[in-house]
């Protein structure tokens, strides 16, 4: 298995509070991803990096910013946590530009009440 | 608009039976489509992938068919075991590091 890790495994937290997901990964990979999990919805991808600072938005960017300052670590802060952002978060990596393989953490499940 | 699409939210198969999950795309110029696979509480894993070069890829009891023309992806699992059981999602990449992924097909497999 992929060497990833998300902390926290789960979070409940006030509508209007800051909120910060951390992924860490032990492969050396280029990219790291994250993405939201709803029913109905599937993964829908929020913002990715292609490399230590450089980032990029997703399909679902809104209320979300990332930011990479080392291979290891991706991290993902909800500035302001609305109910809607209630959902399953997961982290990914990927090394391989030939087959766009994604190898993905465990996931934190994250409660805005 | 959904670029891949999942029709069938849930399918439930007899052991030893054949599974085949379907998944639609809408965006003519995915270039590689990979299948998921997510048991509860646990990140998806990598189950097999296809290049649209292909039209089938095969890893032991998993095959997966790419119909361009119409396109469509299917994943065959034969035969169905009990711990086939899990979310399965379909994935497409656009020349691009990033992945569209389906809604997911839930699949149970009865003894």
């Amino acid at each position: 298995d992929a060497g990833i890790t998300q902390s926290p495994r789960h979070k409940v937290t006030e509508t209007g509070t800051p909120v910060t997901l951390r992924c860490h990964q032990t492969e050396n990979h280029r990219y790291m991803y994250w993405y939201r999990q709803d029913p109905g919805h599937g993964l829908r991808l929020i913002h990715y990096s292609y490399g230590v600072k450089d980032t990029d938005k997703g399909e679902v960017s809104d209320g979300y910013s990332v930011s990479r300052s080392k291979t290891e670590d991706f991290l993902l802060t909800l500035e302001s946590a609305t109910s809607s952002q209630t959902s399953v978060y997961f982290c990914a990596i990927s090394e391989t530009r030939v087959n766009y393989e994604q190898y993905f953490g465990p996931g934190t499940r994250l409660t805005v009440t | 608009d959904q670029q891949v699409k999942q029709n069938s939210p849930s399918l439930s198969v007899q052991e030893g039976r054949i599974s085949i999950l379907n998944c639609d795309y809408t965006n003519s110029m995915f270039d590689y489509f990979l299948w998921y696979k997510k048991y509860p509480a646990e990140g998806p894993t990598f189950l097999i992938s296809i290049s649209s070069i292909k039209d089938k890829n095969e890893d032991g009891r998993f095959t997966v068919f790419l119909n361009k023309s119409a396109k469509h992806l299917s994943l065959h699992i034969v035969p169905s075991q009990p711990g086939d059981s899990a979310v399965y999602f379909c994935a497409a990449s656009q020349g691009a590091q990033k992945l569209v992924f389906g809604q997911g097909t839930r699949l149970t497999i009865n003894p």
